[in-house]
């Protein structure tokens, strides 16, 4: 299958700064790659929509000025959290969506990054 | 709302049991996927289904699309503990791109 990184696995940081995750698609190129948050014993929950070239595509309620994404290749996309707060403190999975497969399309996933704001 | 509804939440079984975890909605897809996620990383790609009425087996699992490509199921025959896992379902609709996902059930196989 496709293969989804993502950089960094986890990262701490102070209340106010801001913080980068980077998801790669490694053997293929994605127009589109997703953002979603995960917390504890929950499911998963669409953030936003990357388009390359675009500007993405928010989920209600999702502040865009947030959480500022970038699809500046068909390879990277990166999730920029501003001003991080304790509250912003969670699991972080991107993915890359494949089309014209045998099965239509589908979505794999990066590893997650774990965000803790201190 | 949950468009997808899984069930059931939780499931606690012995190894060598079998199980089936459900997957219902009211709401058409062109595609379905399971995934299964362990702790603290990314959901892994199980299966799409595409065709209602489709069966697909992944050796000891088989997932069923529904006829009218509503609801979608995961048995697994015969657990072992590396069955454990958070196990996700999660409907497409063609040319949207997004995923519905399920509120996931949580496999536990104890040896």
């Amino acid at each position: 299958g496709a293969v989804v990184s993502q950089h960094p696995s986890r990262v701490i940081c102070k209340s106010g700064t801001s913080v980068k995750i980077e998801c790669r698609s490694l053997d293929f190129q994605a127009t589109t790659m997703f953002w979603y948050r995960q917390f504890p014993k929950q499911s998963l929950m669409l953030m936003a929509t990357s388009n390359e070239g675009s500007k993405a595509t928010y989920e209600q309620g999702v502040e865009k000025d947030k959480f500022l994404i970038n699809h500046a290749s068909l390879t990277l996309s990166t999730l920029t959290v501003t001003s991080a707060h304790p509250e912003d403190s969670s699991f972080y999975i991107c993915s890359a969506r494949v089309t014209g497969t045998s099965v239509g399309e589908t979505q794999y996933f990066g590893p997650g990054t774990r965000l803790l704001v201190l | 709302t949950q468009l997808l509804e899984q069930s059931p939440q939780f499931l606690s079984i012995q190894e060598g049991e079998n199980l089936t975890v459900y997957c219902n909605s009211s709401s058409v897809f062109s595609s379905l996927q399971w995934y299964r996620q362990e702790p603290g990383e990314g959901p892994v790609l199980l299966v799409t289904v595409v065709t209602g009425g489709e069966v697909k087996k992944l050796k000891r699992l088989t997932f069923q699309f529904g006829d009218a490509r509503k609801d979608s199921s995961l048995h697994i025959t015969a657990a072992q503990p590396g069955d454990t896992g958070l196990y996700l379902c999660a409907g497409a609709w063609s040319g949207w791109g997004k995923l519905q996902f399920g509120a996931g059930t949580q496999v536990v196989v104890t040896p």
